[in-house]
């Protein structure tokens, strides 16, 4: 089963409104990763917080993860319509040498 | 100065066919990967090398032959494409220091389209 789910699995808001995104996993994880992919394009990498943060900023972007309920949020702040795309949670296994990506949510913000 | 650059963007090919997707790399990774993405946007990892030594094979049929000449490339040649196989195929690279996985980068994507 995937190891990271998000949810709501598509969000729709204004511009100059928050977005809030959630990332669930099962197994023990030593970080978590939140990347965006706009349309046709590839996925770029946003943020990775280690499993001993609760919480890391990067511009308009928060995350924070509770490892005692294996979940991650990512919140937008103030967002614009050029953030129109999919965002994805994802999970290394603990060698490594693989990342596990959520099933993503489509975030659509509108003019 | 593209970071993970693939080649070509857009394939579409009859079924039966072969083909091959070219990736290459210019960040000094050690690690490479090939993932597919469906049309519901899942992505699925595939294959991952690791100075050119295959580290990660997922369940993936045989026809799926991943080859590193280097360790900035990872080339995957597909046999006897199926109308199954069409879907968006991403190439990545990373830093992999012991235990601590890195971000990965990730290039623009072919789009396989198989009739």
């Amino acid at each position: 089963s995937q190891q990271g789910e998000e949810d709501p699995q598509a969000l729709s808001i204004q511009e100059g409104e928050n977005a809030t995104m959630n990332c669930s996993y099962k197994t023990s994880i030593n970080n978590l990763q939140w990347y965006r992919q706009n349309s046709g394009r590839g996925l770029v990498h946003l943020i990775l917080i280690r499993s001993n943060e609760r919480e890391k900023h990067s511009g308009r972007l928060r995350v924070t993860l509770d490892t005692s309920k294996k979940s991650s949020s990512l919140l937008i702040t103030a967002s614009r319509a050029a953030d129109t795309a999919s965002y994805f949670c994802a999970t290394p296994n603990l060698s490594g040498s693989r990342l596990t990506f959520g099933e993503g949510t489509q975030l659509t913000v509108n003019p | 100065d593209t970071a993970v650059s693939q080649t070509p963007k857009y394939l579409v090919t009859q079924m039966g066919n072969d083909k091959s997707i070219k990736c290459e790399q210019n960040l000094g990774h050690d690690t490479m990967y090939w993932y597919k993405q469906d049309s519901k946007k899942f992505l699925k990892i595939m294959f991952s090398y690791n100075n050119k030594e295959l580290i990660i094979n997922e369940t993936v049929p045989n026809r799926f032959s991943p080859k590193s000449p280097d360790k900035a490339h990872l080339n995957l040649h597909i046999n006897s494409l199926e109308l199954g196989d069409s879907a968006v195929y991403f190439c990545a690279s990373s830093d992999v220091r012991g235990f601590l996985s890195y971000e990965q980068y990730f290039g623009p994507g072919t789009r396989l389209t198989v009739t």
